[in-house]
């Protein structure tokens, strides 16, 4: 079975700073790892997603992540942060070694605040 | 816009009580998800439908069931409601079980 753990249920960094948002997961299988992020009174929306190709995964609004076996974690990070980036962040893997993209096993969130 | 759609938006019902909550998915999307997000238990995956069958099931209550129609619309159906089941429900679709899963913006369920 898939778990993922998301270190930091609160992030918060500063206008223009780094970001980081960890996730380590557990799979049995070859995982596929996703980042979604959730802004208040909306859905889900992906950022990224890593399915066994390329190890760093750019996504949307210049997130990316990089998928590291040894350390079984999928990072998100971003250089410079804005107010816009203001959110809960998802990591997710999906079940069943990614015969099933949309059944997936969530972190319990991250809340990443900006400051000015 | 993902292209997902849930309707209602909102619902307030008593304890006892039964609902349904639908969602259309995106235009040509073959697969449905539904998930409970609540701050206790976080996002969890109830169940899957592919094309009208029931592909997978997750920790979905007994008192919950859901279908999926020849149109690809679905429906999840919620009896017998209890406080501990007022969360967030989310719809999500994908072409494909293959591939991405695109969220609806949920159906935030009141039970009093």
């Amino acid at each position: 079975a898939q778990s993922v753990t998301q270190l930091g249920s609160h992030v918060s960094v500063s206008e223009g700073a780094l970001v980081l948002l960890r996730c380590n997961y557990s799979s049995s299988v070859p995982p596929y790892l996703f980042w979604y992020v959730q802004y208040p009174n909306q859905g889900l929306q992906l950022l990224l997603k890593y399915t066994s190709a390329a190890t760093l995964v750019k996504g949307i609004n210049g997130f990316e992540a990089e998928f590291k076996k040894s350390e079984t974690s999928f990072h998100l990070t971003k250089p410079s942060a804005h107010m816009s980036d203001a959110a809960e962040y998802f990591c997710a893997v999906s079940d069943a070694g990614g015969t099933s993209y949309g059944k997936l096993t969530f972190g319990q969130g991250t809340i990443l605040t900006v400051h000015p | 816009d993902s292209g997902v759609t849930q309707t209602p938006k909102h619902l307030i019902t008593a304890t006892g009580q039964r609902v349904t909550l639908r969602c259309s998915p995106r235009s040509g999307d073959l697969s449905v998800y539904w998930y409970q997000q609540s701050l206790d238990q976080g996002l969890q995956f109830l169940i899957q439908y592919y094309n009208g069958e029931e592909r997978a099931k997750g920790n979905i209550l007994e008192r919950f069931s859901a279908q999926q129609f020849p149109d690809l619309h679905s429906e999840l159906n919620l009896s017998s409601l209890e406080l501990g089941d007022s969360a967030l429900y989310f719809c999500a679709s994908s072409v494909l079980a293959q591939t991405e899963a695109f969220f609806g913006q949920g159906t935030r369920l009141t039970v009093v």
